[in-house]
């Protein structure tokens, strides 16, 4: 079947603005996470989803930053006002039990 | 902050030699998992280690844990060109339920 998806892929924005990552996970995954990955980094932890419980926010770097999981399935991260720190790679998993998690591409944010 | 650190941080091999990368960690953990993440690309899991586990092989690689060290080794043996990529260790702790931590990566380039 179908991996995780995400779009954009690619998204230039001007500082100031919002902007919305949308993440569509393995059809019936329970799980969901959301990182950030700058240029040649690790992984941030962002936010994790599990089924119906309250998430797990502990990584979201400031309250620009907010997601929400609608039905248990499609994801969104909104940044608003974005600035020029928030450029990176955003990536989303999704997993059936917790281990291994399964990444879509995600999506290059540039903010200018 | 990140669970795991990588080392080397950079790792260039000629193609059919051994490439070992290690990954430290900070918490006590209920397992430990590599991934693979291609230029551009999501991370793709390769192999997990549970923490009461030794060592585990799966093809080319194998993987060692030594949870008194609190550390992992991923081998991979026969290097070959399609290996070039970005290799993170991840980890999920008792203490953080079920937020997965990565490390920030070994980038191992193989040289024709």
């Amino acid at each position: 079947g179908a991996g995780v998806s995400q779009s954009p892929s690619n998204k230039v924005t001007e500082k100031g603005k919002d902007v919305e990552l949308r993440c569509d996970p393995i059809s019936g995954h329970t799980a969901l996470y959301w990182y950030r990955q700058s240029l040649g980094q690790g992984l941030e932890f962002l936010i994790y989803f599990q089924g119906n419980s309250a998430p797990d926010k502990s990584g979201l770097p400031s309250d620009r930053f907010s997601a929400e999981r609608t039905g248990g399935s499609v994801s969104t991260l909104t940044i608003q006002r974005t600035q020029q720190e928030d450029s990176a790679v955003y990536l989303c998993a999704s997993s059936l039990s917790l281990v291994p998690l399964h990444f879509g591409n995600g999506t290059r944010l540039t903010v200018t | 902050s990140q669970q795991g650190e990588e080392d080397p941080q950079a790792l260039s091999i000629q193609e059919g030699e051994n490439a070992t990368m290690n990954c430290s960690y900070k918490t006590s953990i209920n397992n430990l998992q590599w991934y693979r993440q291609n230029s551009g690309r999501g991370l793709v899991h390769l192999i997990l280690i549970r923490s009461n586990e030794r060592e585990k092989h799966s093809g080319r690689l194998r993987v060692t844990l030594d949870t008194s060290k609190k550390s992992s080794s991923l081998l991979i043996t026969a290097s070959r060109a399609a290996d070039t990529a970005s290799y993170f260790c991840a980890t999920l702790s008792y203490s953080s339920a079920s937020k997965i931590i990565f490390g920030s990566g070994t980038r191992l380039s193989i040289r024709p």
